[in-house]
């Protein structure tokens, strides 16, 4: 248990429907990422947060909308997703924005949401 | 742009043995390299972190290493465990803040 949830777990969805996918961490940290994991290719960063500011949106289509409420809960708001979509989603947080000199924060995953686009 | 690749892409291994991981980096201007460890179905579990002045790090049976200079670090696992079987993944963090990259992973799996 690494303290960052996320619900569903699974979800299969279809190219029209509208859906959320939700993510928690329970740890103070200020730093929120989603990242992407296709099969057989490298994770994806998509986005970042830090205390509640996006910082970061990797060329990730508009499909894609990622909110952060407030510094323990980020969600990603799908819409007209394609099957190409069709991956494990991972969110992440870090105690800050990980980065500068010292480099030392590492990240915590929660277990990913599996979709599915049909 | 950062490449971050790791061989083998699968690996396996009778129990007990000592083995290692390999990854390799184009852009040697990172912030640190860490070592993760992914479950099916699951998250990552981080393993090892290593800053960029540090040549080295060890947690129990593990030991990664990192020669930023030449673009490589490695997993060590001594005395492998069938629980060792996981996909393993190296990402680095490069100087535009927050710029991930992971490699493939090498999927481990130790026989009993």
């Amino acid at each position: 248990e690494t303290g960052v949830t996320q619900t569903p777990r699974h979800l299969v969805m279809g190219m029209t429907n509208k859906k959320s996918l939700k993510c928690e961490q329970h740890l103070g940290h200020n730093a929120m990422y989603w990242y992407k994991q296709s099969a057989k290719k490298p994770l994806e960063l998509m986005f970042v947060y830090s205390l509640e500011e996006r910082v970061e949106n990797n060329s990730v289509p508009s499909r894609f909308s990622p909110e952060c409420p407030n510094s323990s809960h980020l969600f990603l708001h799908l819409h007209t997703l394609q099957p190409e979509d069709s991956a494990l989603y991972l969110c992440a947080s870090s105690p800050t924005l990980a980065g500068g000199l010292e480099g030392t924060d590492t990240q915590y995953f929660g277990p990913g949401t599996r979709l599915t686009v049909l | 742009k950062q490449e971050v690749t790791q061989i083998p892409a699968a690996l396996s291994v009778p129990e007990g043995e000592n083995l290692v991981l390999n990854c390799s980096f184009t852009d040697s201007a990172i912030y640190n390299l860490q070592w993760f460890r992914q479950d099916p179905g699951k998250g990552l579990t981080s393993l090892l972190l290593i800053q960029s002045s540090q040549r080295e790090q060890t947690s129990g049976r593990l030991n990664a290493s990192l020669d930023k200079s030449s673009g490589r670090s490695t997993l060590y696992i001594a005395a492998s465990q069938p629980g060792d079987s996981a996909t393993y993944l190296c990402a680095v963090e490069g100087y535009n803040f927050n710029k991930f990259y992971f490699g493939s992973g090498t999927k481990l799996n130790v026989k009993p």
